[in-house]
């Protein structure tokens, strides 16, 4: 039974250009979370989809940044015209129900540099 | 959800127990306590949740007093392999889909 997965794990890519980070999750999970991590910090929340649906997006910076979870196939956390801001590592987390008392399973995370 | 506030790091030797507590004064009736356990490059992992009195499981046990106002991680016989960030979290059933993680505690285990 996979866990979540996410693809790439690392991803370079130079100022303006963007970046597709994927997830997929547990088989069977149809909650879907994003959150990035900041060199020393702890995770922050960006969004939270069902499938074909945004849940909770308040994490979510207002422009450049997308998310989606389709009906079939991964969910896609879509950044243009990144900047070096971006750069930190981005995690997804699937659950098979909401609620924080239900436990989270996370991927190991794609890591974007932006040069 | 409830901020909550805990060790920013705490060192140990291999065969210890080490206790990370974390306060969380503003919790709401509602609200769980879960621990999350996370190595570097890697993503978070669920190690306890809890409501009330105490918990165990194959990992670690939780101590949480009946004020609910903090609670403690109990990690017995510690190895070099625990060495980890610890995050405590608290949220409501049914509506906390965002996970709030602090900064954690830092835990260095040696020999």
């Amino acid at each position: 039974n996979a866990g979540v997965m996410q693809n790439p794990r690392h991803l370079v890519r130079r100022r303006g250009q963007e970046a597709r980070l994927r997830c997929s999750p547990v088989k069977g999970h149809s909650h879907v979370y994003w959150y990035r991590q900041l060199p020393e910090e702890g995770l922050k929340f960006m969004v939270y989809l069902q499938k074909e649906n945004i849940i909770d997006e308040s994490g979510m910076p207002k422009e450049r940044f997308s998310a989606e979870f389709p009906k079939e196939g991964p969910s896609i956390l879509r950044i243009q015209q990144v900047v070096r801001g971006d750069s930190a590592a981005y995690f997804c987390a699937s659950s098979p129900q909401q609620g924080a008392n239900t436990e989270a399973f996370f991927g190991q995370g794609t890591r974007l540099t932006v040069v | 959800l409830a901020k909550t506030t805990q060790p920013i790091s705490m060192d140990s030797y291999e065969g210890q127990e080490v206790n990370i507590t974390c306060s969380h004064n503003n919790i709401a009736t509602n609200d769980y306590i879960t621990w999350y356990q996370q190595f570097p490059s890697q993503g978070p992992r669920f190690i306890i949740q809890g409501y009330k009195t105490k918990v165990t499981n194959e990992v670690a046990s939780l101590f949480i007093p009946a004020d609910r106002k903090s609670s403690t991680l109990s990690l017995p016989r510690v190895s070099l392999s625990d060495t980890a960030v610890y995050y405590c979290l608290v949220g409501p059933e049914g509506g906390g889909n965002k996970l709030t993680f602090g900064t954690g505690t830092q835990l260095k285990v040696e020999l």
